[in-house]
């Protein structure tokens, strides 16, 4: 099992929609947790950080964590074709190491 | 202000040559991190530093993989007799702490290709 998991998609959405992105992770000792957007051939960008249950609202973006499901979703609502990316879930642990553990990403394309 | 910078931005290489890979942190970052991204493929941790101290390296694929970091600042990412496997788009963060609130920042990136 992955340490993060997430469905590679794609995930096609109409423009306007909602579309909405879902990540679990295997760790309980995780203690952060990351959005991070890519283009193709860009470098991550973060997008939304969440550090306790419940929702977290940046302007059209609203993260959602449930540490006792192990479970972290990104919503994106009013989608726009600009949005069209990959989302990368990152989980920070800090036990014995530091480090953000990603997973593979989930391939958004929003349809005009 | 400047954010991370790298270079080269793209190497190509023969395999078994020894490539070295630079990262310019974010100023008065302490620490910095590096990730491997193959194709298609979600980041792969490598190293961070904290100041110039490596405390986890458990994450570099192999011995022929080594990273330093000087002045608090440029770290060099080493590989040395490259194969075709370690082709991939290497990554550079930074952040202001090692804590589990601080944002990484990423840098443009290396793509290297070993032939």
């Amino acid at each position: 099992q992955k340490e993060v998991e997430q469905n590679s998609g794609p995930l096609s959405v109409p423009e306007g929609a909602i579309a909405s992105l879902n990540c679990t992770y295997s760790d309980r000792v995780s203690q952060s947790f990351f959005w991070y957007r890519q283009y193709s051939g860009k470098s991550p960008e973060l997008i939304m950080s969440i550090y306790s249950n419940g929702d977290k609202e940046d302007g059209r973006f609203t993260a959602q964590l449930n540490k006792a499901s192990q479970y972290v979703s990104l919503l994106i609502r009013d989608s726009q074709p600009s949005d069209s990316a990959t989302y990368l879930c990152a989980v920070f642990r800090m036990d014995s190491s530091y480090k953000l553990i990603f997973g593979s990403g989930t391939r958004l394309l929003v349809r005009p | 202000g400047a954010g991370v910078s790298q270079s080269p931005s793209n190497k190509v290489t023969e395999k078994g040559k020894d490539v070295e890979l630079r990262c310019d942190p974010i100023s008065g970052h302490t620490a910095l991190y590096w990730y491997r991204q193959s194709l298609g493929q979600g980041l792969e941790f490598l190293i961070y530093f904290q100041g110039n101290s490596a405390p986890d390296k458990s994450g570099l694929p192999s011995d022929r993989f080594s990273a330093e970091r000087t002045g608090g600042s440029v770290s060099t990412l080493t590989i040395q007799r490259t194969q075709q496997e370690d082709s991939a788009v290497y990554l550079c963060a930074s952040s202001e702490l090692v804590a589990f609130t601080d944002t990484q920042y990423f840098g443009p990136g290396t793509r290297l290709t070993v032939l």
